[in-house]
């Protein structure tokens, strides 16, 4: 599975929207990009993913770039309980392992 | 909902002991999976398995040993505990690969709660 490279930690006030970036330079066609975070003391839990084209769901939203070596997970409306480890993955669909990078740490703010 | 439980949240052993965390799901999913989380490392796959008696490598299953005798249980072992293996060990579970974007969201992961065990 291709590797992906996230900024170790970013800051959000409370209310305003979360962009959370995500770089997979490496991804190949049948590959899928997974988010995932991970809030203090629980194990982690799925937040959407996708293949090429934009995702929507209650929690976020997922925008993959056209070339695909880029996404963006965002949180429309931040709250406090949104601070968490975020991760981004690249996988086969039909792979069963899932590999976790370092992640992001999102720290919203009052 | 999906429910994966372990067996215990926190945990201490002394270096040389055997150790075994338990992983129990109650959702007949075919797929389990054993992570271990350290800082700076995020999650790091040791051992998996997609069906009962069957087991693959992750990563890092050096020092590492499972047991699926049961659809919805996952043992992770630790034949002789050190220090080194000090971190939270993170259990999860997932339906099996299927074709057709209906099935999409079957890939997605149920993590438990994790067991931070300290050797000592």
């Amino acid at each position: 599975d291709a590797k992906t490279t996230q900024p170790p930690s970013m800051d959000c006030a409370e209310g305003r929207a979360a962009n959370l970036p995500c770089n997979h330079s490496t991804i190949s066609g049948n590959e899928y990009v997974y988010w995932y975070r991970q809030i203090h003391s629980q194990g982690p839990q799925y937040i959407i993913h996708g293949l090429k084209n934009n995702e929507t769901n209650e929690m976020a939203s997922l925008i993959i770039t056209e070339d695909r070596k880029s996404s963006t997970l965002i949180l429309p409306h931040a709250t406090l309980r949104d601070t968490a480890v975020y991760y981004c993955i690249v996988r086969v669909l039909n792979n069963n392992d899932m590999r976790f990078g370092a992640g992001t740490r999102l720290t919203v703010k009052p | 909902d999906v429910k994966v439980t372990q067996s215990s949240r926190y945990l201490v052993k002394r270096t040389g002991e055997k150790v075994f965390l338990e992983c129990v799901q109650d959702m007949d999913h075919e797929n389990m999976f054993w992570y271990r989380q350290d800082p700076g490392l995020g999650l790091r796959l040791i051992y998996f398995s997609y069906d009962v008696k069957m087991k693959e490598k992750g990563d890092i299953p050096e020092g590492y040993s499972v047991s699926r005798e049961k659809k919805e249980r996952f043992s992770l072992i630790l034949e002789s505990a050190s220090t080194n293996q000090t971190s939270m060990y993170l259990c999860a579970s997932s339906l099996p690969p299927l074709g057709g974007r209906a099935k999409l969201r079957s890939y997605e992961q149920y993590f438990g709660p994790g067991t931070r065990l300290t050797v000592t």
